[in-house]
């Protein structure tokens, strides 16, 4: 079936550093990808997305490519600060008739500090 | 303009006990979606709302469980005789149309359950 394998946390870096969260996927075709981010206290929140192979979703300085050679969705930022301090998930949805829904990696926890 | 909102924000209850849940989905969204989110895992889908009809409830645990959307907007998540393994956080989402794959969904800070 469907599914996200995500790095595993939690990741702590210093402000400024260079972030990579690592996400594959198996599934059937070629879905949309995306990336959602839930900042302490908060609800998750969508980062960014790629709807199709070859596309590069950015957002905030983050950047994600969606590889299908690799079936990976990476996720990097060139200098993170404080304030990119949370949980940050890897989605794809159900492939077929059912893809209203959204599988998730497990979710990875980022610390910066400064 | 206003997000998904979810009351309670946090739900202590005893084992045994009826809880309900509620989510209010950004004003105009047709499609409503619960999902629950273990500690340390990532969100997991329960059911999906089409207007007012349950179109996939597949991902309800048991019969415990149940959710209404009765007229198309508001939606509740019920849960009888909860149980310690239903805590949880219960995270509701909307979309402007029929779930798709490309379609954003929006969530709401979600609500904590804690059964003891």
């Amino acid at each position: 079936g469907d599914s996200v394998t995500q790095m595993e946390g939690p990741v702590t870096l210093s402000e400024e550093a260079f972030l990579t969260i690592n996400c594959t996927y198996t599934a059937t075709g070629y879905p949309s990808l995306f990336w959602y981010v839930q900042y302490p206290g908060e609800g998750l929140q969508l980062l960014l997305k790629a709807t199709k192979a070859d596309d590069k979703g950015s957002n905030k300085g983050f950047e994600a490519t969606y590889r299908k050679e690799t079936t990976s969705f990476h996720l990097e930022k060139g200098s993170v600060q404080v304030s990119d301090s949370a949980v940050y998930f890897c989605a794809l949805p159900y492939s077929g008739g059912s893809n209203y829904k959204l599988t998730f990696g497990k979710g990875t926890l980022l610390t910066v500090n400064p | 303009g206003a997000g998904v909102s979810q009351t309670p924000s946090n739900k202590v209850t005893e084992k045994g006990k009826y809880v309900e849940l509620r989510c209010d989905p950004i004003s105009g969204h047709t499609a409503l979606y619960w999902y629950r989110q273990s500690l340390g895992q990532g969100p997991e889908f329960l059911i999906y709302f089409q207007g007012t009809g349950a179109a996939d409830d597949s991902g309800l645990p048991n019969d415990r469980f149940f959710a209404v959307r009765p007229e198309g907007s508001v939606s509740t998540l019920k849960i009888q005789r909860t149980e310690r393994g239903d805590s949880a956080v219960y995270l509701c989402a909307s979309s402007p149309v029929a779930g798709g794959p490309q379609e954003t969904q929006y969530f709401g800070p979600g609500t904590r359950l804690l059964v003891l």
